[in-house]
C-alpha cells in the first residue's frame, strides 16, 4: 500500500524557517516525481513545487521561488520542503503527492499544518 | 499561466446526474493526450485522484464517475449521484507546470 506521511508542521513567526518532510513507503520512491501542494484554510488547492524522480529538475510556483526549496533523499525515501522567509500567506495545510510519469498526482499524504503568525 | 475556471457549487438530487465543468484559458492537449485530471476532496481529508488524462478512471474509482473533454473544455460526470459523493471536486492541468481550478462543491438537494 502506498503511504505518504508528512511531518514538521507547526506554528512559526513571519520571516522564520520551517522544514517539512514526507516519508514514503509501499512503492519505489526513486521511480517517481514528487510534489508539494498546499491548501489555505477554507481555500482551494494550490500547487507549490515539484521535483523529478532523481532530483535533477525542480519547479516552483512564482510566489515561493527563492524562498522554498524542494529536495529528496532517495536512499531514505523521503521528500523535503525547506521554507524560508515565511509569510502569513504561507499558512496552509501542506500535502505531499506522488507524481507519476504523466504528471498525475496519484497518491497523497494526509497533510501537515503550517501556521505563520506572530 | 494556465487558469482553470470551475463553478463554485452544484446541487443535485440523489440518483440524478451531476456534471461539473472546467474551462481553461489555454489548450492543455499535447501529442494526443489532454493533461487534465480530476480530484475529489472531502472535508478534513486529502484529495483523491478520480480521473486522469481527461477520461481515464483511476484505480478503485467506481464507474459512476466519468470524464470527457479536450482542448479547453472538460467535464466530470457522476451518474447516479450517491450521498457519499458530497465533496469538493477539483480539476487540475499538468500541460504547463500544474494548476488547479477553484473547486466545485457538490451538495445534495
Amino acid at each position: 500500500e502506498v503511504q505518504l506521511v508528512e511531518s514538521g508542521g507547526g506554528l512559526v513567526q513571519p520571516g522564520r524557517s520551517l522544514k517539512l518532510s514526507c516519508a514514503a513507503s509501499g512503492f519505489t520512491f526513486s521511480n517517481y516525481g514528487m510534489a508539494w501542494v498546499r491548501q489555505a484554510p477554507t481555500k482551494g488547492l494550490e500547487w507549490v513545487a515539484t521535483i523529478s524522480y532523481d532530483g535533477s529538475s525542480t519547479y516552483y510556483r512564482d510566489s515561493v521561488k527563492g524562498r522554498f526549496t524542494i529536495s529528496r533523499d532517495n536512499a531514505k525515501s523521503t521528500l523535503y520542503l525547506q521554507m524560508d522567509s515565511l509569510r502569513s500567506e504561507d499558512t496552509a495545510t501542506y500535502y505531499c503527492a506522488r507524481s507519476d510519469p504523466r504528471d498525475v498526482m496519484d497518491a497523497w499524504g494526509q497533510g501537515a499544518s503550517v501556521t505563520v503568525s506572530s | 499561466d494556465i487558469v482553470l475556471t470551475q463553478s463554485p457549487a452544484l446541487a443535485v438530487s440523489l440518483g440524478q446526474r451531476a456534471t461539473i465543468s472546467c474551462k481553461t484559458n489555454q489548450n492543455v492537449d499535447y501529442y494526443g493526450n489532454s493533461y487534465m485530471h480530476w480530484y475529489q476532496q472531502k472535508p478534513g481529508q486529502q484529495p483523491k485522484l478520480l480521473i486522469y488524462l481527461a477520461s481515464n478512471l483511476a484505480s478503485g474509482i467506481p464507474a459512476r464517475f466519468s470524464g470527457r473533454g479536450s482542448g479547453t473544455d472538460f467535464t466530470l460526470t457522476i451518474d447516479p449521484v450517491e450521498a457519499d459523493d458530497t465533496a469538493t471536486y477539483y480539476c487540475q492541468q499538468s500541460r504547463n507546470l500544474w494548476t488547479f481550478g477553484g473547486g466545485t462543491k457538490l451538495e445534495l438537494k
